[in-house]
């Protein structure tokens, strides 16, 4: 079955700490992943997408990685900010039908 | 428009009545999606759109629900008889090329927060 997991469900950190997220999946065939911030009351924003031949990715101070043998993915933070509080979305797309599955986010929150 | 909007931000309706949400997409984005969101959860797909067509329709969960594109930009999600259970944010998203594109990038509305009482 085509599943997305992740964890925590939710983390509290202090501003300028860093944080990792974990996502495991169960999708097959893997086509691509992806994380998507999203703030209350918006819709999700893409941050990173990766193939199966990609190892890791960066964007600004999110890094995310991926490991295609053991199917986790994980999002790196570095010195979080305020605005950082968010939902992070792992998102899998499934290559025979296209269609991304998604996880049930992280709610991340940092604290002054 | 810069981005994905969305009409209305926000839905209060009564249980059996009708309602439709609208989703303007970035223009030039030939595919368009449309999700539900449950309080907690991450979206679930409802229906993906091709230009005019939808190629996509297996998430809708009922035939309460349909959607249109009838001219390949705006769409609209429509919902008969609505149940309290169909209460959520339903997120419009578009891109580039859709399925189509290996890499192509959903971008996602604001979202229209529907509450049946």
């Amino acid at each position: 079955k085509n599943q997305v997991e992740q964890s925590p469900q939710s983390l509290i950190i202090l501003e300028g700490k860093n944080c990792t997220l974990q996502c495991n999946y169960t999708v097959s065939p893997f086509s691509n992943l992806r994380w998507y911030k999203q703030d209350t009351g918006r819709g999700p924003v893409s941050l990173t997408i990766m193939t199966f031949s990609e190892n890791t990715k960066s964007n600004g101070r999110y890094t995310a990685t991926l490991d295609a043998d053991t199917k986790q993915s994980s999002l790196h933070i570095t010195a979080s900010q305020l605005s950082d509080s968010a939902s992070y979305i792992c998102v899998v797309s499934n290559y025979n039908t296209d269609k991304l599955i998604f996880g049930t986010g992280t709610r991340l929150q940092v604290f002054p | 428009g810069a981005g994905v909007s969305q009409t209305p931000s926000n839905k209060v309706t009564e249980k059996g009545k009708y309602v439709e949400l609208r989703c303007d997409p970035i223009s030039g984005h030939t595919a368009l999606y449309w999700y539900r969101q449950s309080l907690g959860q991450g979206p679930e797909f409802l229906i993906y759109f091709q230009g005019t067509g939808a190629a996509d329709d297996s998430g809708l969960p009922n035939d309460r629900f349909f959607a249109v594109r009838p001219e390949g930009s705006v769409s609209t999600l429509k919902i008969q008889r609505t149940e309290r259970g169909d209460s959520a944010v339903y997120l419009c998203a578009s891109s580039l090329e859709g399925a189509a594109g290996e890499f192509d990038t959903q971008y996602f509305g604001p979202g229209t927060r529907l509450t049946v009482l």
